[in-house]
């Protein structure tokens, strides 16, 4: 069974741009998480979707924001690009069943700004 | 809100020696528990989860945790390691009653270093 995939692997920008990552969960799995792992910084939670609906969001700017796709793919939009952006970009993907859920991780997106 | 600490940032250790990496969260009434393992330029792999049931819990890769709630700990353990474990292990918790989201909570990770 194929895991969580994400692409593009790399992505360079400049301070200003907007960048795009992409996530496909594995089949059967509805939720599908975001991560940025910055250097310093830690895993820190940044947006859940579920059945194509945005559930909740860490603490980050709305220039950070996202959409789920019927397929319950995913994609992460990243506007007005700042240096501080450079990051893993990790996506997790789960189902919830009888009260129990864990998430898979794919293998990230690096992004960095320049 | 949740917490977790890990207690090493970084842990050396000879090849076949026994290891532990410590892990402790805030109190809660019921938590799910997870460690997971990245290795150099990866993503994050899981190892193991505490769910429910029993408090020892076995993983991939010959790895076992024990989950304390009275010390609400829950520290990787594994009898002799290998090289090929080298990478970085974060601890991570979902409380699953909190209000309906379910995001993960990371400690800051230990980077484990296995020496031959």
């Amino acid at each position: 069974e194929a895991g969580v995939t994400q692409s593009p692997t790399h992505l360079i920008k400049t301070r200003g741009q907007q960048a795009t990552l992409r996530c496909s969960p594995i089949s059967g799995h509805t939720s599908v998480y975001w991560y940025q792992q910055a250097l310093g910084l830690g895993l820190q939670f940044l947006l859940w979707y579920d059945e194509g609906e945005e559930r909740n969001r860490g603490n980050f700017p709305p220039r950070f924001s996202g959409r789920q796709f019927p397929n319950y793919s995913s994609e992460l939009n990243v506007n007005a690009l700042e240096l501080e952006d450079s990051a893993l970009y990790l996506c997790a993907s789960s189902l919830y069943l009888a009260g129990q859920e864990t998430q898979y991780f794919g293998p990230g997106t690096r992004l960095l700004v320049l | 809100a949740q917490s977790v600490t890990q207690l090493d940032s970084q842990v050396p250790v000879f090849e076949e020696a026994p290891v532990e990496l410590r892990c402790n969260y805030s109190s809660s009434v019921s938590v799910y528990l997870f460690w997971y393992v990245q290795y150099p330029n990866q993503g994050l792999q899981l190892l193991l989860k505490y769910l429910s049931g029993s408090t020892l819990v076995k993983g991939i890769n010959g790895f076992e945790a024990e989950f304390n709630k009275s010390q609400t700990s829950f520290h990787l353990r594994k009898p002799s390691v290998h090289i090929s474990d080298t990478a970085e292990y974060f601890c991570a918790v979902s409380d699953p009653f909190s209000g309906g989201y379910n995001k993960l909570i990371f400690g800051a990770g230990t980077r484990l270093a296995v020496h031959p």
